[in-house]
């Protein structure tokens, strides 16, 4: 069965702060990973990684992917209450299935 | 990307009553899904809605509990049938591969007394 664990599952920074997110994996014939960012009830997409060792960057928000030690992790720097949210980490697996990770709450305070 | 809107936003239900989902996709979709997210869960794939054919559920999940439609490429429904207390989530629909980016509706909240 595919799993995806996430750490920690919540975290409490300040402003300005630079937070690392971890999301490790076991999926059978994997296709990709996902990060999303979870504010209310609609999950909004932030990355897809495929490759090893590539960062994918937007903003503030940067991600990387290690398919031999099966993990990934998201990067924000210079965190903003803006940010707070669940954080989820989602893999694409054998038979087109995604599995989702139970999530991080960031929570960022002034 | 897609846009995506669902009906009801919320709904609060009584139980042993059935609740019907709708969502509406602003293109044509090939692939549309159903999720669930239970109270400090993660989401968990309810069924994907195939265009033209039955739904196809995953593991925990039953047509009978989950009756969905498809009628057509842009469009779903999910029924939440005999509710009980258990069935207090989020229901999200979402489109696109699987192995790609997968976008959302904006979630209904359902709290079933």
């Amino acid at each position: 069965e595919d799993k995806v664990v996430q750490s920690p599952l919540s975290l409490v920074v300040h402003e300005g702060d630079t937070v690392t997110l971890n999301c490790s994996y076991e999926v059978t014939n994997f296709r990709s990973l996902l990060w999303y960012k979870q504010e209310k009830k609609a999950p909004t997409f932030l990355f897809m990684l495929t490759s090893s060792g590539i960062e994918k960057k937007s903003g503030r928000l940067s991600s990387i992917l290690d398919k031999k030690e099966l993990f990934s992790i998201l990067n924000i720097t210079a965190t903003q209450t803006g940010d707070s949210a669940i954080y989820l980490c989602a893999v694409s697996g054998g038979y087109q299935k995604v599995t989702f990770g139970t999530g991080t709450k960031l929570q960022v305070i002034p | 990307s897609a846009v995506i809107s669902q009906k009801p936003s919320r709904d609060i239900c009584q139980r042993g009553t059935s609740l019907t989902i709708q969502c509406q996709v602003d293109s044509q979709v090939t692939m549309m899904f159903w999720y669930r997210q239970q109270p400090g869960q993660s989401l968990t794939l309810i069924a994907t809605a195939n265009q033209g054919s039955e739904a196809t559920y995953e593991s925990g999940f039953v047509i009978d509990k989950f009756p969905i439609s498809r009628p057509n490429l842009t469009f779903s429904t999910l029924t939440v049938s005999n509710m009980s207390p258990e069935d207090s989530s989020i229901y999200l629909c979402s489109v696109g591969p699987p192995a790609d980016t997968q976008y959302f509706g904006p979630g209904t909240r359902l709290t079933v007394l």
